[in-house]
C-alpha cells in the first residue's frame, strides 16, 4: 500500500520560530508537493520538488523554504513562523515524466498553530 | 491558464438520496481529470479519475464521465451514505504540461441520517 508520511499531526509554536515539517514517500516519485489548506480557500501550492535538489515555488512561497536531499523526502522549512502561518499543511507526491495520469498522494496533514 | 470550478457547498442530503456535485474546467491540453476526497481531520485521497474522453470513472459507488464536449466532469451517487460526509475536490493535470495539478476550491457534502 503506497505511503506518504508527515512527521506531527499536530504543531503549535511560537511566533519567531524556525519550524520544520517533514514529509517521507514510499512509492519512489519524482514529484513532491507542499500547500496549505485553509477554509474558504482551498489548497494553495507553497512549492514543488520534481528532483532530488530541484525545487519551484507555488503560488504562496514567501516566508517559507524546503529542502529535499533524498527522494523519498521533502522538508517544507517556515524560517520564522508568524500566526498568519497557523494551517493545515498537505504534502503529496506524483510520478513524474514517466506516468500517466499524475495523481497525486497525499499525506495525513499536519495542523500547525502559531502563538 | 488551465482551471476547474466546482459547485460551491455545503451540500446537504438525507441518506439515500442522489448526489451530484458539478465540475467542469478549462485546460489548454488534453487533461486527465480527478475526484478527490477528504474525510475530516485527513488528507486527500484519490476517489476516482478518468484519462480520456467518455471515459468513466468509478469506485466505492460513486462515478463520473469524461465529457469533452461540455468540459464537466460530474460526480454522481445513487444512494449517499452518512459515511460520505466529506469534502470533494475536483481536479485536472495537463499531461502536455506542468507536473502541478490544477484543483478546485472543494464541495463539502453534509447526509443526515
Amino acid at each position: 500500500d503506497v505511503k506518504v508520511t508527515q512527521s506531527s499531526r499536530y504543531l503549535v509554536k511560537r511566533t519567531g520560530e524556525k519550524v520544520f515539517l517533514e514529509c517521507v514517500q514510499d512509492m519512489d516519485h519524482e514529484n513532491m508537493f507542499w500547500y496549505r489548506q485553509d477554509p474558504g480557500l482551498g489548497l494553495r501550492l507553497i512549492y514543488f520538488s520534481y528532483d532530488v535538489k530541484m525545487k519551484e515555488k507555488g503560488d504562496i512561497p514567501e516566508g517559507y523554504s524546503v529542502s529535499r536531499e533524498k527522494k523519498e523526502r521533502f522538508s517544507l522549512i517556515l524560517e520564522s513562523a508568524s500566526t498568519n502561518q497557523t494551517s493545515m499543511y498537505l504534502c503529496a507526491s506524483s510520478l513524474g515524466a514517466g506516468g500517466v495520469s499524475y495523481e497525486q498522494y497525499f499525506g495525513p496533514g499536519t495542523r500547525l498553530t502559531v502563538t | 491558464g488551465d482551471s476547474v470550478t466546482q459547485m460551491e457547498g455545503p451540500v446537504t442530503l438525507s441518506e439515500e438520496a442522489f448526489l451530484t456535485i458539478n465540475c467542469t474546467y478549462t485546460a489548454t491540453g488534453y487533461p486527465s481529470l480527478f475526484w478527490y476526497v477528504q474525510y475530516p481531520g485527513e488528507g486527500l485521497q484519490l476517489l476516482l479519475k478518468a484519462t480520456k474522453a467518455d471515459d468513466k470513472g468509478s469506485n466505492k459507488g460513486f462515478e463520473a464521465t469524461y465529457r469533452k464536449e461540455t468540459t464537466s466532469f460530474h460526480l454522481e451517487k445513487g444512494s449517499v451514505q452518512v459515511s460520505d460526509s466529506a469534502v470533494y475536490f475536483c481536479a485536472l493535470s495537463d499531461r502536455g504540461g506542468s507536473y502541478i495539478p490544477t484543483f478546485g476550491r472543494g464541495t463539502s457534502l453534509i447526509v443526515h441520517p
